[in-house]
């Protein structure tokens, strides 16, 4: 099974200021077509999980464009430009090219 | 637009059964693979099962296969796991969630399911 790894596990960002979680794959996330099935997930309190940003960068429909997504291979990187109330929740990052679908711990991000 | 409503859930002993629905509304539901995905209380999330669009293809994480089963009704538009030989380490609640190209799009509100004696 491929592992996420994610870090830091807890965040805790100014109002305004950005915010970065970082999520390594145990193996390339590169599928056979070429794709990597890679997404980030926002899950705020007391919400199912929605999904922000697919194949490594491209944001989901209706999702802020102060969201953004980066990286390659097996190190992946989740930006928040500047940071509002509405963010506070668990981000997962989780990869979808091969079974199992496996996701990463959770990092919580809050206000300080 | 895009509803998962998911029902079923509730309290059942150790070695029980439940089947839990998921119905599916405002997008082509026979086109879609389905996923099941749980987060125990306070936990993280643990993707459980994926049925393909026509329910060709199945898959199970490993600690579920064997006990439960993931189905689906096109007619009516119904994603289903039938869970057996239920464990207090299936507590959780559980999503269903849409399979798209670019991953898990939509999830419903999620139904919880506990088990105790």
């Amino acid at each position: 099974d491929i592992v996420m790894t994610q870090t830091p596990l807890s965040s805790p960002v100014t109002l305004g200021q950005p915010a970065s979680i970082s999520c390594r794959s145990s193996q390339s996330l590169v599928h056979s077509d070429g794709n990597t099935y890679l997404s980030w997930l926002q899950q705020r309190p007391g919400q199912p999980p929605r999904l922000l940003i697919y194949k490594i960068s491209n944001r989901f429909s209706g999702v802020p464009d102060r969201f953004s997504g980066s990286g390659a291979g097996t190190d992946f990187t989740l930006k928040i430009s500047r940071v509002e109330a509405e963010d506070v929740g668990v981000y997962y990052c989780t990869q979808a090219t091969q079974f199992p679908i496996t996701f990463g711990q959770g990092t919580r991000l809050e206000i300080k | 637009q895009v509803q998962l409503v998911e029902s079923g859930g509730g309290v059942v002993q150790p070695g029980g059964s439940l089947r839990l629905s998921c119905a599916a509304s405002g997008f082509t539901f026979s086109s879609y693979g389905m996923h099941w995905v749980r987060q125990a209380p306070g936990k993280g999330l643990e993707w459980v099962a994926f049925i393909r669009y026509d329910g060709s293809n199945k898959y199970y994480a490993d600690s579920v296969k064997g006990r439960f089963t993931i189905s689906r009704d096109n007619s009516k538009n119904t994603l289903y796991l039938q869970m057996n030989s239920l464990r207090a380490e299936d507590t959780a609640v559980y999503y269903c969630a849409i399979a798209t190209v670019r991953g898990l799009d939509y999830w419903g509100q999620g139904t919880l399911v506990t088990v105790s004696s």
